[in-house]
């Protein structure tokens, strides 16, 4: 079985501004990483996903997350947020005999001008 | 732009009644995913099909949560009898069936029990 953490409930930052939200893990067997981001009355959409080889993998809209497997960490930053990165955001795991995500709590992003 | 659809979008019920919500899956995908999202217990699953053969519903309140797939295009679930602490988004989400998947979700149902 598997359980994520995102310590912070609520982030909020200035727009240019930069953030790190946090997730940690924790986990038996090797785990896929996934952030998913949830804007206001919608769905989750992927936003990034470790699955094997460089530790860092990057978004199309300048989100980064680092795979730390002895921290079990997998933190999102993005170096200057904009008011449209306002949103819940969800880390979230999967293994490789339960094809199922379990998710964290999220983390509202909150960008203020 | 292949998406997954959820209906209804928003169903306010009476407790008791019975809700059906229903979720067509991308086409091609061999795998249905059901979350449902609260305020006090986040996201969670519910259930989930590969090929429309269940291979989880240890998430659901087995007394009166059912979830099936009549066919590769349609997933459903009910709920009968509802309670007001059914009240949550219910998701869908539809993917390939690899845990490296992508899972791709559906805009969800608001379910409000009275």
């Amino acid at each position: 079985a598997q359980s994520v953490t995102q310590l912070d409930s609520q982030v909020p930052v200035f727009e240019e501004a930069p953030v790190e939200l946090r997730c940690n893990y924790s986990s038996s067997v090797s785990v896929y990483l996934f952030w998913y981001v949830q804007y206001p009355n919608q769905g989750l959409q992927l936003l990034l996903k470790y699955l094997s080889g460089s530790t860092l993998v990057e978004s199309i809209n300048g989100f980064e997350a680092e795979f730390n497997k002895s921290q079990t960490s997998f933190h999102l930053r993005k170096p200057s947020v904009h008011i449209s990165d306002t949103a819940e955001y969800f880390c979230a795991v999967s293994d490789t005999g339960r094809r199922a995500l379990t998710f964290g709590s999220g983390t509202r992003l909150q960008v203020q001008p | 732009d292949a998406r997954v659809t959820q209906t209804p979008r928003d169903k306010v019920t009476e407790m008791g009644q019975e809700v059906t919500m229903r979720c067509q899956p991308i086409l091609g995908h061999n795998t249905v995913f059901w979350y449902r999202q609260t305020m006090m217990q986040g996201l969670e699953l519910l259930a989930y099909f590969r090929n429309r053969a269940p291979l989880d519903d240890s998430g659901m309140p087995k007394d009166r949560f059912s979830a099936e797939m009549p066919d590769a295009t349609l997933a459903t679930l009910k709920i009968q009898p509802s309670e007001p602490r059914d009240s949550a988004v219910y998701f869908c989400a539809s993917g390939l069936g690899q845990n490296t998947d992508t899972q791709y979700f559906g805009p969800g149902t608001r379910l409000t029990v009275l």
